[in-house]
């Protein structure tokens, strides 16, 4: 069974730009979590889809949002990008209950200059 | 103070070593418990996954969890220089509108040496 991918693997911008990652979770998994890591802050919680429904959000400002779409493919977007957006972006995928083991991506190094 | 605590290491251990990695935390509602390993520069791999207080063992992992101390630990036997990697307590509790919410400790950076 093939796991989460995600695309692109790295990107590199500039402030103000915005980004787009992607992110196919595992075949039969129907939620979809994204998490930033950062060496000072770890891994966060951004937000949560399921049925192409947010279902949770993290403490994160409104520049970074997502969806989900009919097949469970999920996508995230940061706009006006700040040098303090650079880390890897995780994404994770579970079955489709509550408190599911999640699978992880191997993440979505985005570096902002 | 951040809901999940984890000493950041680096714990450095000798080829054999049984090895002990510990979570606090302080949110009584926390249900559910998982250990992940990372190595450098991918992403978290599921080890161990429990919900309820005692052990749960898995080859070489062993899993504990006291809800009452709120303390989780993570024991791995036997450990090997491919256990060098992070390992992540992450838990998540009933309360976040039936989700899949998780909040992770900081990491332990392990080095098993040969």
């Amino acid at each position: 069974k093939a796991g989460v991918t995600q695309t692109p693997r790295y990107l590199i911008k500039t402030r103000g730009q915005q980004v787009t990652l992607s992110c196919s979770p595992i075949s039969g998994h129907r939620s979809v979590s994204w998490y930033q890591q950062t060496p000072g802050q770890g891994l966060q919680f951004l937000f949560e889809y399921f049925s192409e429904t947010q279902r949770n959000k993290g403490n994160f400002p409104g520049r970074f949002s997502g969806r989900q779409f009919s097949n469970s493919r999920s996508e995230m977007n940061v706009s006006t990008l700040e040098l303090g957006d650079s880390a890897l972006y995780l994404c994770a995928s579970s079955w489709a209950g509550s408190y599911n083991e999640q699978f992880f991506g191997p993440g979505t190094r985005l570096t902002v200059l | 103070q951040k809901e999940v605590e984890q000493d950041p290491g680096p714990l450095s251990v000798p080829e054999g070593a049984i090895v002990s990695l510990n979570c606090t935390y302080s949110n009584s509602a926390f249900q559910y418990f998982m250990w992940y390993r990372q190595y450098s520069r991918k992403g978290p791999e599921l080890l161990m996954y429990t919900y309820s207080s005692g052990n749960k063992e898995d080859g070489r992992f062993t899993a504990q969890v006291d809800k009452s101390s709120k303390y989780i630990s993570l024991f791995i036997r036997d450990s090997q220089p491919s256990d060098s990697a992070t390992y992540l307590c992450a838990m998540s509790h009933p309360n976040n509108n039936a989700g899949n919410m998780l909040t992770f400790g900081g990491g332990t950076r392990l080095m098993v040496k040969p």
